[in-house]
């Protein structure tokens, strides 16, 4: 059964700061990743999408992907206030079945 | 471009009454899968539609279905409704084709069972 773990948080981090985002997932076959934000009573929106190991940059975020350690994070460089939500990891298996397979997410708080 | 569009936004229900729920995809997407959110489970897979067929499907009862039109707009079905099922349940589409597919999730239906 496929798992994504994610500390639950509450991670607090001070604005300007870089906040750092884990995720670890238990299948090997997952193939995509991704990282969506969620306001609190609102939808998730995606972030980042990750395919292949290394680290891919958009604007001040950076998601980081080692598949040999089965391991996915999320960078946020200049922290805002604004930033503060909860972050879902998802990975998917490639023609798999499940559709993605979210974590229960970090909620991040950007302490002004 | 207008966005995934779902309906009802809030409702209330009994216990064992049934309660059906709607989704519009962007246009152009032939995708539309459904999660349900609930702050002890987080978000996990109900079932995907792709061109009006149920090509995955998540751990869930068989009171919980869906279907899909000829238009890709995409509604799901709980039946026998359980104070479990009080949850926000939300519906993401896709284009659907081969490759990953970036979800792009509605505002969501919460679902209230009393």
């Amino acid at each position: 059964q496929k798992e994504v773990e994610q500390n639950s948080g509450p991670l607090s981090v001070p604005e300007g700061a870089i906040a750092s985002l884990n995720c670890t997932y238990s299948d090997r076959g997952s193939q995509s990743f991704f990282w969506y934000r969620q306001y609190s009573g609102k939808s998730p929106e995606l972030i980042m999408s990750i395919y292949s190991n290394g680290d891919k940059e958009d604007g001040r975020f950076t998601a980081q992907l080692n598949k040999a350690s089965q391991y996915v994070s999320l960078l946020i460089r200049d922290s805002q206030p604004s930033d503060s939500a909860t972050y879902l990891c998802a990975v998917n298996i490639e023609g798999g079945a499940d559709g993605l397979t979210f974590g229960k997410g970090t909620h991040l708080i950007i302490q002004p | 471009k207008a966005g995934v569009t779902q309906t009802p936004r809030y409702l209330i229900k009994t216990r064992g009454q049934q309660v059906t729920l709607s989704c519009s995809p962007i246009s152009g997407h032939r995708s539309v899968s459904w999660y349900q959110q609930t702050p002890g489970q987080g978000l996990q897979f109900l079932f995907e539609y792709f061109s009006e067929t149920q090509r995955n499907k998540g751990n869930f009862p068989g009171r919980f279905s869906g279907r899909q039109f000829s238009n890709s707009r995409s509604e799901m079905n709980v039946s026998t409704l359980e104070l479990g099922d009080s949850a926000l349940y939300l519906c993401a589409s896709s284009f659907g084709g081969a490759g990953a597919n970036v979800l792009t999730f509605g505002a969501g239906s919460r679902l209230t069972v009393l």
